[in-house]
């Protein structure tokens, strides 16, 4: 079985400011590590996904997390944040399995409340 | 391209009552999910459908929950008796068959009173 960890419930930044979300899994297979975001009583939205390949994975809007295996951690950063941007985010977690891949596993989530 | 589509977006009941979640997928999506979130929490997985097949079931709690996709396509997950820890988020998701990435609907708040 998978398990994420996303290590804090709230984060507090000021615009402009660089962030990190931090996201460490558990598991014994391989797996695929996704980041999606919620909006206030929206639902989830697909943020950036490691499938494969290159560690280091980007979003449309400023986001990028890396892949590290040997930490087993997929943190999320963006260098330069905006108000736009407070909403909480959910690491979540899929093990590669023979049939092909098993269901996510979500972290409980982390607020991030950016002000000016 | 439509998203996932769920209604109803919001839903007050008392305890004791039932209550009925519906959700249309992304067009072509033949794997269906339902996830509960509970407050300050991630979602968690109900029930995953394959087509019209339910082949991940165990952990939905069966003696309250049901849910059906008779035609492959649309989706209702009911909840009867509701009782007051059933106060959560009910989201439905759908992808690709034996893709990986996952969509989300709205999702539907319910509160029981």
């Amino acid at each position: 079985a998978q398990s994420v960890t996303q290590l804090d419930s709230q984060v507090p930044v000021f615009e402009e400011a660089p962030v990190e979300l931090r996201c460490n899994y558990s598991s014994s297979v391989s797996v695929y590590l996704f980041w999606y975001v919620q909006y206030p009583n929206q639902g989830l939205q697909l943020l950036l996904k490691y499938l494969s390949g290159s560690t280091l994975v980007e979003s449309i809007n400023g986001f990028e997390a890396e892949f590290n295996k040997s930490q087993t951690s997929f943190h999320l950063r963006k260098p330069s944040v905006h108000i736009s941007d407070t909403a909480e985010y959910f690491c979540a977690v899929s093990a590669q399995t023979n049939s092909g891949y098993s269901t996510l596993t979500f972290g409980k989530g982390t607020m991030l409340l950016v002000s000016p | 391209e439509a998203g996932v589509v769920q209604s109803p977006r919001y839903k007050i009941i008392e305890k004791k009552q039932p209550v009925a979640f519906w959700c249309n997928p992304i067009s072509g999506h033949n794997t269906l999910y339902w996830y509960r979130q509970n407050l300050g929490q991630g979602p968690e997985l109900l029930i995953r459908y394959e087509n019209e097949e339910a082949v991940d079931d165990s952990q939905l709690p069966k003696d309250r929950f049901s849910a059906e996709r008779l035609k492959g396509v649309d989706s209702t997950l009911k909840i009867q008796p509701a009782e007051l820890g059933d106060s959560a988020v009910y989201l439905c998701a759908s992808s690709l068959l034996n893709r990986e990435t996952q969509y989300f609907g709205p999702g539907t708040r319910l509160l029981v009173l």
